[in-house]
């Protein structure tokens, strides 16, 4: 199984931008890269997600490596909000079910 | 997108009883899952709920520790039997929505907080 890579935690600045990194050196092709958020005392919720290509969304950017081995999620201005556990996870084509890792805590300081 | 509601949101239980936790969906969906979420740690897949056969567990898991029924598109259940306080852990459900071409995206429920004493 494909597995990611993610630092443990992180800290930011609120209104300052936020740049998470996840390394998946061993994606196949078809894989595409998600990433999810786990507010305190809630399910885990949506973020964003990608192929090959760079994406943006209300949210967030994904911002992803020529190679693919590595991608970079983007908060452009964090909030008190979005401190969370944020998830990187390669989407298996089969079976629609995801394998979550340990994440990075992001917290954000007034 | 999808709502998903669970029951119950919490419970506390005695040890060698069993628990069974609901996952209502508003639509009808194919792919539903049971994750638990262990204190402190990250989310680990128990098993994928298929409508009218049997669950497929994934390794570590098994029917008769977790028993999961699926009798149509937007109700299932995940049984958490002859508990020990090793099963005391966060219990989520979630459904997968393709909603673009080889994939989709993943909706949570907001978990069963359950403590065995």
């Amino acid at each position: 199984d494909a597995k990611t890579t993610q630092p443990n935690s992180m800290e930011s600045n609120e209104e300052e931008p936020v740049h998470l990194p996840c390394n998946h050196s061993t994606i196949s092709g078809t894989d595409y890269i998600h990433w999810y958020r786990q507010l305190p005392s809630q399910g885990p919720e949506y973020v964003i997600h990608g192929l090959t290509s760079n994406v943006n969304n209300r949210m967030a950017s994904l911002a992803i490596a020529e190679d693919r081995k590595s991608s970079t999620l983007i908060l452009h201005r964090a909030t008190l909000r979005d401190a969370a556990v944020y998830y990187c996870i390669l989407y298996y084509n089969q079976g629609g079910k995801l394998i979550f890792g340990q994440g990075t805590e992001l917290s954000v300081k007034p | 997108s999808a709502v998903i509601s669970q029951k119950p949101s919490r419970d506390i239980c005695q040890r060698g009883t069993s628990l069974t936790i609901q996952c209502q969906v508003d639509s009808q969906v194919t792919m539903m899952f049971w994750y638990r979420q262990q204190p402190g740690q990250s989310l680990t897949l128990i098993a994928t709920a298929n409508q009218g056969s049997e669950a497929t567990y994934e390794s570590g898991f098994v029917i008769d520790k977790f028993p999961i029924s699926r009798p149509n598109l937007t109700f299932s259940t995940l049984t958490v039997s002859n508990m020990s306080p090793e099963d005391s852990s966060i219990y989520l459900c979630s459904v997968a929505v393709t909603d673009y071409p080889g994939g989709g995206t993943q909706y949570f429920g907001p978990g069963t907080r359950l403590t065995v004493l």
